[in-house]
């Protein structure tokens, strides 16, 4: 079975600063995806990046970006420049690639703060 | 911007009696999930639906819980007797199959269900 962990509830930055949100995860399997998703206030969660682990280079969407150590079993994003409408829960989460199905297995989530 | 709804938002109901969620998923999708998150922990995946029948179910999906595409757009998640411990947001979603899918889920806004 998958795991994954985030590490912080709550994290607050000013605007036009950057923050990064941390996640580890624990698994056995070699073929998969990692995700972050975005869950404002009172709406639906929506993909922020996605990171395949079979590529080394770290996946990057705009102010968006992910520090990506497969063998650390790391998955840390990072938003530069943030603005007032990331301010959002953020979960990290895992796919098992092959099982046909496409769950994830999510992380508590982070609650992001950007203050202007 | 095609989305997944989902009916009701909120719902109150007694123990013991019968609910039901409903979800339209985005049209050209073809798995269909429901996850649910109880209060301060992790979303949890419940159930995966495809070509209309259950693909994988989680162990707190037992037989008090049912799954049915009644009419090829709804998609619905049924709980037979709640229970106290069923209150949580239940989030529908959906995804694309085949080579096309990148591992994406589409969440509806989820439905708060209170059992008293």
């Amino acid at each position: 079975a998958q795991t994954v962990t985030q590490s912080q509830p709550e994290m607050s930055v000013q605007e036009a600063e950057t923050v990064t949100l941390s996640c580890t995860y624990d698994t056995s399997e070699n073929n998969y995806y990692l995700f972050w998703y975005k869950q404002p206030p009172s709406r639906q969660m929506i993909l922020v990046i996605r990171q395949e682990a079979y590529k080394q280079q770290n996946a990057t969407e705009n102010r968006f970006s992910v520090n990506f150590q497969k063998a650390a079993k790391s998955f840390s994003l990072k938003i530069s420049d943030s603005q007032l409408g990331d301010t959002a829960m953020y979960f990290c989460a895992f796919m098992k690639l092959g099982a046909g199905s496409y769950q994830l297995t999510f992380g508590k989530g982070t609650k992001l703060s950007v203050i202007p | 911007e095609p989305e997944v709804t989902q009916t009701p938002s909120h719902q109150v109901t007694q123990m013991g009696q019968e609910v039901i969620l409903r979800c339209v998923p985005i049209s050209n999708h073809l798995y269909f999930y429901w996850y649910r998150q109880i209060l301060g922990q992790k979303v949890e995946f419940l159930v995966s639906f495809y070509n209309n029948e259950i693909s994988e179910k989680s162990e707190i999906f037992d037989d008090q819980f049912s799954v049915e595409r009644p009419d090829g757009s709804n998609f619905t998640l049924k709980i037979r007797s709640t229970k106290l411990e069923d209150s949580a947001m239940y989030f529908c979603a959906s995804s694309e199959a085949g080579t096309e899918n990148t591992g994406e889920l589409f969440f509806g806004e989820g439905s708060r269900l209170t059992v008293l």
